[in-house]
């Protein structure tokens, strides 16, 4: 069964640091990963997706994710944070169609000024 | 850019109620599916829908769950006889096709007293 798991429960960086969320997954075939970011009281809002080609794929808000199957990672980056980037941001992969996602618990991030 | 939207935004019900929420997808969106996310936990898949049918459902999607789509763009989910391990926020989202994600709705938090 596909599951994936965000080991950071609550992560606090500076305004302007650099941030990495991370995520790994289990999946028997090619994975479709997705990062996904919820602001209080908001709905889920795709951030990126990666299918195929290009590990590294870059996302809205200035967020890059970098595919790496030999770690089944797919950890998120921003290079320098803004004080609007504190959410809740959620890892999901699904399978080839349109089935199911399956969500990390997700990781909580904090921007201290 | 075109929205789900999901109402109402909250709802509080007593124990063994009925209630129906409402969704919107985008229009030209052919999948669609219902998620819930208990507070503090992660998202969880519910139901996905296409062609008119149910396509994949979990353990949780019980006999006390329905989905329905009356009129072409309206996509409901009914909870027949609420249980107070209800309470959680339900969103809606729908897919064009299975590289796209979802776009999800902003959520119904439901409460059951």
């Amino acid at each position: 069964a596909q599951s994936v798991t965000q080991p950071d429960i609550h992560i606090t960086v500076s305004e302007g640091a650099s941030l990495e969320l991370r995520c790994n997954y289990s999946y028997g075939a090619t994975p479709y990963l997705f990062w996904y970011v919820q602001s209080p009281g908001q709905g889920l809002q795709l951030l990126l997706k990666y299918f195929s080609g290009d590990t590294l794929v870059q996302g809205i808000k200035g967020f890059e994710a970098e595919f790496k199957r030999s770690q089944s990672s797919f950890n998120l980056r921003k290079p320098s944070v803004h004080w609007s980037d504190a959410a809740e941001y959620f890892c999901a992969v699904g399978p080839f169609g349109n089935e199911k996602l399956t969500f990390g618990t997700g990781t909580r991030l904090t921007i201290i000024p | 850019e075109p929205e789900v939207t999901q109402t109402p935004s909250h709802q509080v019900t007593q124990m063994g109620q009925e209630v129906i929420l409402r969704c919107v997808p985008i229009s030209n969106h052919l999948y669609f599916y219902w998620y819930r996310q208990i507070l503090g936990q992660k998202v969880e898949f519910l139901v996905s829908f296409y062609n008119n049918e149910i396509s994949e459902k979990s353990e949780i999607f019980d006999d006390q769950f329905s989905v329905e789509r009356p009129d072409g763009s309206n996509f409901t989910l009914k909870i027949r006889s609420t249980k107070l391990e209800d309470s959680a926020m339900y969103f809606c989202a729908s897919s064009e096709g299975y590289r796209d994600g979802y776009t999800f709705g902003s959520g119904t938090r439901l409460t059951v007293v």
